[in-house]
């Protein structure tokens, strides 16, 4: 059974990169026909989608967050991390990671999630 | 902002049936398939529907969707007490070139 488990730091100095990892069990990250994602929830509100790589190694991101967003995937040790530069108060949030079922845009979705892990961007 | 709008909030007694809206344009909903996330109070969303209108294994049939032109729907028939959760709509969009989430729904149960 997939499972995936976010870890790092759940304080973080503003102006400086958040990093998170996500390490996958139950199944290879370099498996064809899917994806690898972060979405995260600010305390009280809906969900964001940052960004997903790809098996390929191909990367896509919100564009309001691409500037500052870094996927590193590391397949030799079966995770895959997340790097956000520059934060504020505002990326003060529960991020999770995720797995897409498909690759397929046109069928996109997020069919396993790890728990989430709360990150507080504060001085 | 999200792209997707869905109403702030839906409540039903238990027995209802409870339809939430997700209205999205023509880069998004209108030219791709969508997909229905549950989330329990305190818990990671879960995949509830996806392609439109199908459910992943475990998922019960009292849960359906559908979608028409650049609009979705969820249904929830026969409303139980442990339905009481966050839903949110979601699909990529073209234009965008990203996943995009809906605003959320609050449902009540009574």
């Amino acid at each position: 059974q997939l499972q995936l488990q976010e870890s790092g730091p759940g304080l973080v100095t503003p102006s400086e990169t958040l990093s998170l990892t996500c390490i996958v069990s139950g199944g290879s990250i370099s498996s064809s026909g899917y994806s690898w994602a972060w979405i995260r929830q600010p305390p009280g509100k809906g969900l964001e989608w940052i960004g997903s790589i790809y098996y390929s190694g191909s990367t896509y991101s919100n564009p309001s967050l691409k500037s500052r967003v870094t996927l590193p995937v590391d397949t030799s040790k079966n995770r895959f991390s997340l790097k956000l530069s520059s934060v504020t108060a505002a990326d003060t949030a529960v991020y999770y990671c995720a797995r897409t079922g498909t690759t397929d845009k046109y069928y996109y979705y997020m069919d396993v999630w790890g728990k989430g892990t709360t990150v507080t961007v504060s001085s | 902002q999200s792209v997707l709008t869905q109403p702030p909030s839906a409540s039903g007694t238990p027995g209802q049936r409870v339809t939430i809206s997700c209205s999205g344009g023509s880069s998004n909903i209108g030219s791709n398939t969508v997909n229905w996330y549950q989330q329990l109070p305190g818990t990671a969303p879960k995949l509830l529907i996806y392609s439109n209108n199908q459910r992943p294994s475990g998922v019960p049939d009292r849960f359906s969707g559908s979608k028409s032109g650049t609009s979705a729907s969820l249904a929830i028939s026969g409303l139980q007490s442990e339905d009481e959760a966050d839903y949110y709509c979601a699909a990529w969009d073209d234009s965008l070139n990203g996943y995009v989430f809906g605003t959320g729904t609050k449902v009540t149960v009574l």
